[in-house]
């Protein structure tokens, strides 16, 4: 069993779906991350929960809705999405302590493409 | 404003001879730096880290060096080989309100090593 894992590693919806991507970490982290990987760009972070709190939103549009049950699973759903959201989207784990710094873990992404 | 760059895109190096990956940053409350392999189809993969209170940080073939007078650091692969082509991406941590969990950024480079 890998670290991060996320379902589905593809996904084609139309622009009046509903769907939702699931990742799984088996890393013991207390912190999980969405980000974002548009072509010709950084990864962009667009939410960050810490035991299971939002604590960052960074700017994203409503059409995007992390949930994060429990420490071990987070969810980006989706609706009404648009061309433009077409990107790999790559969740991440880490340990977050008081002062002290830890990488993030990655999982493989799901490659989203909205027509 | 990008506040992480790696301004090569790409970089070509023969089998054995030394890779040299460059990243700038502009805000200077960065105090932890990480880089990160990606493969087609895979996520990020974490590979070397520094502190802002170090200058060098070597593991087996790879190398990171800080200079924070210049807001410059680099990765050093020696010997490089067939199988480190990949793109390889700066991050740091830090920044405004001190988040020692936010990772920042850059582009990334695509780095071939040709046998």
């Amino acid at each position: 069993e890998t670290g991060v894992t996320q379902t589905p590693r593809h996904l084609v919806m139309g622009m009046t779906n509903k769907k939702s991507l699931k990742c799984e970490q088996h890393l013991g982290h207390n912190a999980m991350y969405w980000y974002k990987q548009s072509a010709k760009k950084p990864l962009e972070l667009m939410f960050v929960y810490s035991l299971e709190e939002r604590v960052e939103n960074n700017s994203v549009p409503s059409r995007f809705s992390p949930e994060c049950p429990n420490s071990s699973h987070l969810f980006l759903h989706l609706h009404t999405l648009q061309p433009e959201d077409s990107a790999l989207y790559l969740c991440a784990s880490s340990h977050i302590t008081g002062g002290g710094h830890s990488p993030l873990h990655f999982g493989n992404g799901t490659r989203l493409t909205v027509t | 404003d990008q506040q992480v760059k790696q301004n090569s895109p790409s970089l070509s190096v023969q089998e054995g001879r030394i890779s040299i990956l460059n990243c700038d940053y502009t805000n200077s409350m960065f105090d932890y730096f990480l880089w990160y392999k990606k493969y087609p189809a895979e996520g990020p993969t974490f590979l070397i880290s520094i502190s802002s209170i170090k200058d060098k940080n070597e593991d087996g073939r790879f190398t990171v060096f800080l200079n924070k007078s210049a807001k410059h650091l680099s990765l050093h692969i020696v010997p490089s080989q067939p199988g480190d082509s990949a793109v390889y991406f700066c991050a740091a941590q830090g920044g405004r309100g001190g988040s020692n969990y936010k990772l920042t950024f850059g582009k990334g480079t695509l780095l071939t090593v040709n046998p």
